[in-house]
Formats: structure tokens, sequence, C-alpha cells
């Protein structure tokens, strides 16, 4: 089956830093992959859809400049948190499409201080 | 627009009992769905998905959903529950089954007492 590598799982970054999270696609080429942020307590939320070889589309209320994605390659989208404040504290997940359906990464759990 | 309701917020059982966790959807189209499990600090687990075809469908850990195309509902059902499966529990609905985001439902948290 599809398998999605999220990393890091963890991570701890000082206010007005950025942070790269990877998320990979190990054994098949995932050209649409997504990106969600979950708050404490509540669902997931899609932020944007990363395609690639184009721009991402980014859902309504999240800005483009601060949460940089790129799809350089179909099996790796890479999500940068740019000048990360603790507002932006919070668990984010990747998925990948494929033929087996949608395949989600372990998560990665974000913590601004 | 398009929705995903999940009524029950936190559902507490005991163990051994049966368990239904309520989704409704709300799309102009019969959309994929889908039921996932998450445990603390981890990702998301597929318990189960109905694609087409029999409307039961059967899925890990002895879990089923059943779809109901007139309830626009998915509920997800396990006649006996462990206190393994204590854990947030989320509906998903997506357009296609693949190449198309998810919009998911805001979670049931079950806790199941011994």
């Amino acid at each position: 089956g599809a398998v999605v590598s999220q990393h890091p799982s963890r991570v701890i970054c000082k206010s007005g830093t950025s942070v790269k999270i990877e998320c990979r696609s190990l054994d098949f080429q995932a050209t649409t992959m997504f990106w969600y942020r979950q708050f404490p307590k509540q669902s997931l939320m899609l932020m944007a859809t990363s395609n690639e070889g184009s721009k991402a589309t980014y859902e309504q209320g999240v800005e483009k400049d601060k949460f940089l994605i790129n799809h350089a390659s179909l099996t790796l989208s890479t999500l940068t948190v740019t000048s990360a404040h603790p507002e932006d504290s919070s668990f984010y997940i990747c998925s990948a499409a494929s033929n087996y359906g949608y395949t989600f990464g372990s998560g990665t759990r974000l913590t601004v201080v | 627009a398009q929705s995903v309701t999940q009524p029950d917020i936190h559902i507490t059982v005991s163990e051994g009992a049966s368990l239904e966790l309520r989704c409704n959807y709300s799309y102009g189209a019969t959309p994929y769905l889908f039921w996932y499990v998450q445990s603390p600090g981890q990702g998301l687990q597929l318990l189960l998905k109905y694609f087409s075809g029999d409307t039961l469908v059967q899925g890990i850990k002895g879990f089923e959903a059943e779809f109901k195309r007139s309830q626009s509902s998915f509920n997800l059902r396990k006649p006996s529950v462990h206190w393994s499966d204590a854990a947030e529990y989320f509906c998903a609905v997506a357009l296609t089954n693949t190449g198309n985001q998810f919009y998911f439902g805001t979670g049931t948290s079950l806790t199941v007492i011994p």
C-alpha cells in the first residue's frame, strides 16, 4: 500500500524563525498533496492543495506568504512556516492521493516558543 | 456549500458495549465517504471507506459503517467496544477517490470506561 512519510514529527522553534515540514510519498508518485492543520480539540482544516510543478492553491483565510508550499517533485511536498509565532503552534498533517486512495502522513507537532 | 457534521462531540461507553458514531454530510452529489481514527498526538488511520456498491462496509478493528443516501448519513458502528478504541474519530468526505481534498467533520472523542 501507499506510504507517506512526514518529517519531523515534532519541532520546537523560536518565535520569528522559519520551520520546514517535509511530506514524502515513499512508494508512489503523488501529483497532488494536501496540507492540513489541526488545533487542539478541533478537526483538521485544509490549508492548501499542492500540485507538482505549479503553485499551491490555498484555502480562504490561509496566508500564502506565511505558509510556503513547494511541490518540486512527484514524491516531495514541503510546507514552510515563515516567521513563526506562538499562534502557529499546531498539528500539521499532509496527505497524498494515489491509486490506493488518500494516505496521510503521521503529522508534525509544531510548538513556537 | 459542502459540510460534514458529527453531532456528538464526546461519547462515553462501557467496554463491551456497542457503539455508534454519527456522521451527516451535505453535498450536491454522493461523495466518497471515510472514517478515520486518531490516537492522541498521532496521525490518521483509515478505518473504512465507501465509494459505491454495498452500502454496508466493513473496516478494520471490527468497525463497520452504513451509507444511507436518503438520510445523507454514514454512521460508524462497532458491536463491542474495546478499551483500545478510545480515540478521536473523524468522518470525512471527498468529491473523488483520488486527486481531491477531504473535508472533515469536527470529530467525536470516544472514552471507554472499564
